[in-house]
């Protein structure tokens, strides 16, 4: 069955630094979306990419986030100096059409120290 | 405002004790509500997808409903395998972006 892939699982990284998440969204898929879920809260809307630029984006997503599609298959997720509220976990999920279900990646858990 | 909520918070069933979790929506415009489980430390996996009123999906003991204000998701005669927390979303028309609730912990007990 085709899923998400998602790495690393877990990052660790100093406060400051520039970290990228990756994301291998099932192949055929066309819309592909980063959330966000801090520890015991809900899941959080980041972002939606499609036909090759940012289709939405939330209040979240400021200038210190970026997403980019570099080659047929990736899809990533770049916070440049992370902040402590940073930590959560970072989901990945893509749709194949606009009225069809997001399949979900298993995550990413990013702590920030 | 979009928004979705959910009730009740938690909810614990003794195993084959069939049960309704709530989901309250807000949106301009509905182009769909989403149910997804979810277990610890994973990522949300799809159940359902309604898209009107009156609109009713099944998949084993589980069944969602939709009206204009709100959709319920039946447990039917739940097994302890069914422990986990489940989310409801929604996305409005002409819009990407997916608003979720914040879920109901479900516990079965054998």
């Amino acid at each position: 069955e085709p899923e998400v892939t998602q790495t690393p699982s877990h990052q660790v990284t100093q406060m400051g630094q520039e970290v990228i998440l990756r994301c291998v969204p099932i192949s055929n898929h066309l819309y592909f979306y980063w959330y966000r879920q801090i520890l015991g809260q809900k899941v959080e809307f980041l972002v939606s990419f499609y036909n090759n630029e940012i289709s939405e984006k939330s209040e979240i997503f400021d200038d210190q986030f970026s997403v980019e599609r570099p080659d047929g298959s990736n899809f990533t997720l770049k916070i440049r100096s992370t902040k402590l509220e940073d930590s959560a976990m970072y989901f990945c999920a893509s749709m194949g059409g606009a009225n069809t279900e997001a399949f979900f990646g298993q995550g990413t858990r990013l702590t920030v120290v | 405002e979009d928004q979705v909520t959910q009730s009740p918070e938690a909810l614990r069933l003794q195993e084959g004790e069939s049960s309704s979790l709530n989901c309250s929506y807000t949106v301009s415009g509905l182009r769909g509500l989403f149910w997804y489980r979810q277990d610890p430390g994973k990522g949300p996996e799809f159940l359902f997808t309604l898209y009107s009123a009156g609109e009713e999906k099944e998949k084993e003991r589980l069944k969602a409903t939709l009206t204009k204000k709100e959709s319920f998701l039946h447990i039917t005669a739940p097994k302890p395998e069914d422990s986990a927390t489940y989310l409801c979303a929604v996305q409005a028309r002409g819009g990407f972006k997916t608003i979720f609730g914040a879920g109901t912990r479900l516990f079965v007990k054998a």
